[in-house]
């Protein structure tokens, strides 16, 4: 199985601040990374595919970049709204598996 | 517009069995690639099995042997059979097209 490791796990941040959350996956995948941003009582919402591509309806101040093992999201600008649960998963193998979170809190 | 609605979570003992239920709408789910994916409380997400256009079906290494993922394309709906419940299977159950569309969830206690 394709292990991911997101870091850092949680992360304290105030409105208006650029933030990164790094993700690792054990072997390349390729581009074949996806992002997620989940609230409390949620289901998850894809906001990053394929690495770098931005899904439909979300907001630009979501990028996402890296390949092979290495890989970035970043969010230039902190909204209120952007105060959550961020996942990366890996859709390289047959059986998809994701990375194990970061909380984004504010500070 | 695509929906995804589940149903048929619940409380039930250890070593029951019980079958999730994900009514689609907006599209075919024959034609796409489908998953069930979970989140125990206050835990990560975990996915749990996925079904492909063609019929290939894989299945994480915690629910082989035990979790059935099956489709009625008459009912537009996905399924997931899930036997010999284990505590550790206590989850919010979603189901999901694609990585774009998921559904509400639905919950799954696994407890005497």
């Amino acid at each position: 199985d394709i292990q991911m490791t997101q870091s850092p796990s949680s992360l304290s941040a105030s409105v208006g601040d650029r933030v990164t959350i790094t993700c690792r996956a054990s072997q390349s995948i390729s581009s074949y990374l996806n992002w997620y941003q989940q609230k409390p009582g949620k289901a998850p919402k894809l906001l990053i595919y394929a690495a770098s591509s931005l899904q439909s309806g979300v907001p630009s101040r979501f990028s996402g970049s890296g390949s092979g093992t290495d890989f970035t999201l970043t969010i230039s600008s902190l909204q209120p709204e952007d105060f959550a649960t961020y996942y990366c998963q890996q859709s390289y193998s047959t059986l998809p598996t994701f990375g194990q979170g970061t909380k984004l809190e504010i500070k | 517009e695509v929906q995804l609605v589940e149903t048929g979570g619940g409380l039930i003992q250890p070593g029951g069995s019980l079958r999730l239920s994900c009514a689609a709408s907006g599209f075919t789910v024959s034609s796409n690639y489908m998953s069930w994916v979970r989140q125990a409380p206050g835990k990560g997400l975990e996915w749990v099995s996925v079904i492909y256009s063609g019929g290939s079906t894989y299945y994480a290494d915690s629910v082989k042997g035990r979790f059935t993922i099956s489709r009625d394309n008459s009912k537009n709906t996905l399924y997931l059979q899930m036997n010999s419940l284990r505590a550790e299977d206590t989850a919010v159950y979603y189901c999901a097209r694609d990585e774009s569309y998921w559904g509400q969830g639905t919950l799954v206690t696994v407890s005497s």
